[in-house]
């Protein structure tokens, strides 16, 4: 069973344009771990942000901000004003607790023309 | 700031040959790990280790592949016969505990050709 849906494939906006990715996720534990990662051309994995299940405030860091709602099962990434070298794949990612593994989303590509 | 290492960055192998893909993870870290992302796919868990074992690992790692830690910095991945289906990105992964952040590195292409 999928345990991290991206539902957007691709996104593209116009630079200083916001860009919101949907991540919904299911899993049976209370205790668990989201995370976002982007992957430049370049290839590598970036961590960006990590939430823990017991934590739903919501923070902005720099121009990103995310909206983890448990009720809904999401947890949502916000960039604000966006540039040309946010265009990325963007990964959602769920470690569930006494597991070692990320289940990673299919991923969803960014691409910010100037 | 701390980070994962990988070599090669790039290695194209001869279907049926072995390979090594080599990684030092972040000095304090305990868990390892190794995932593969094929290309235009989604990143796949393959197997993590701690304390001088698999802990886990998914229906890909199957006895094609094997990891060890053969000292106290580096940890490897082998492929002991390559398939053409092998061919990907592997990337190696640190965390301090559980749940914690995994760190990746940047990752080693392999082309099986």
């Amino acid at each position: 069973a999928q345990k991290v849906t991206q539902a957007q494939t691709e996104i593209s906006v116009v630079e200083k344009e916001d860009v919101t990715l949907d991540c919904v996720y299911e899993t049976r534990d209370t205790t668990y771990y989201l995370f976002w990662y982007k992957q430049p051309p370049s290839g590598e994995l970036v961590f960006l942000i990590r939430r823990n299940s017991f934590d739903e405030q919501n923070e902005i860091s720099g121009r990103y901000s995310w909206n983890f709602q448990k009720s809904t099962s999401s947890f949502n990434f916000t960039i604000t004003a966006s540039q040309v070298v946010d265009s990325a794949v963007y990964f959602c990612a769920l470690s569930e607790a006494e597991d070692y593994k990320l289940s990673f989303g299919a991923g969803t590509t960014v691409t910010v023309r100037a | 700031e701390p980070e994962v290492t990988q070599t090669p960055s790039h290695q194209v192998t001869q279907m049926g040959q072995e390979v090594i893909l080599r990684c030092v993870p972040i000095s304090n870290h305990l868990y390892f790990y190794w995932y593969r992302q094929i290309l235009g796919q989604k990143v796949e868990f393959l197997v993590s280790f701690y304390n001088n074992e698999i802990s886990e690992k998914s229906e890909i790692f199957d006895d094609q592949f094997s990891v060890e830690r053969p000292d106290g910095s580096n940890f490897t991945l082998k492929i002991r016969s390559t398939k053409l289906e092998d061919s990907a990105m592997y990337f190696c992964a640190s965390s301090g505990w559980t749940g914690n952040t995994i760190y990746f590195g940047e990752g080693s292409w392999l082309t099986v050709v």
